[in-house]
């Protein structure tokens, strides 16, 4: 069976720290893609990044960053310089390549960021 | 790009009430639909997914069910509320390569 692990319910940090939201996820399959969205209050979830099972180079997009790593099942995601408008929920995410390519998701991580 | 329209944004319904929540999507053609529902302060939890026009496939049993009865079009219905039913329900939609999801903006139902 397939499985996302978000350990971390809350975070809470000061503005300009760097945070990261950890996810650990479980699945036999060889290929698969993982995700991170985000929730901001309003509620409508945000596509972030996409990675596939067979690329594990980390990815920096701006403030962002994600680190893949195969050997621990890990999936983590970096805020750097965190912001006011950083403060959401955000979750990982698994999907197959089976099934109608469903998502599932991790139970999210709460991100509080205070000026 | 894809839209998602849904609606309403708010609802509250009396337990035994029926449901019907509509989803309809913009630019593009035979997506994969999806029904996830939130609970408050919880998970997305996989209600329900199509993979074409009448093929619904249930994730977990329950007192919903839901149809596609055109192309861009998912229904997530009931025939009688229930106080567990309450949550934020939200479509997504995605082609048929494993990109991420585009979302609707969810509709928040409240059974009392």
């Amino acid at each position: 069976a397939q499985k996302v692990t978000q350990a971390q319910t809350e975070i809470s940090v000061v503005e300009k720290e760097d945070v990261t939201l950890d996810c650990v996820y479980e699945t036999r399959d060889t290929t698969y893609y993982l995700f991170w969205y985000k929730q901001p209050p309003s509620g409508e979830l945000v596509f972030l990044i996409r990675r596939n099972s067979f690329d594990e180079q980390n990815e920096i997009s701006g403030r962002y960053s994600w680190n893949f790593q195969k050997s621990t099942s890990s999936f983590n995601f970096t805020i750097t310089a965190s912001q006011v408008v950083d403060s959401a929920v955000y979750f990982c995410a698994l999907s197959l390549n089976t099934g109608g390519f469903k998502t599932i998701f991790g139970a999210g991580t709460r991100l509080f960021v205070k000026a | 790009s894809q839209t998602i329209h849904q609606w309403p944004a708010t609802l509250v319904q009396p337990v035994g009430s029926p449901l019907s929540l509509e989803c309809t999507v913009e630019g593009t053609s035979n997506p994969n639909l999806y029904w996830y529902r939130q609970a408050a302060g919880r998970g997305l939890q996989l209600l329900f997914y199509s993979v074409g026009i009448g093929q619904i496939s249930s994730e977990v049993p329950q007192n919903l069910s839901a149809s596609r009865p055109q192309d861009r079009q998912f229904i997530l219905s009931s025939k009688k509320l229930l106080l567990s039913d309450s949550g934020f329900y939200l479509c997504a939609s995605r082609k048929d390569r494993p990109y991420g999801y585009t979302f609707g903006s969810g509709t928040r139902l409240t059974v009392v």
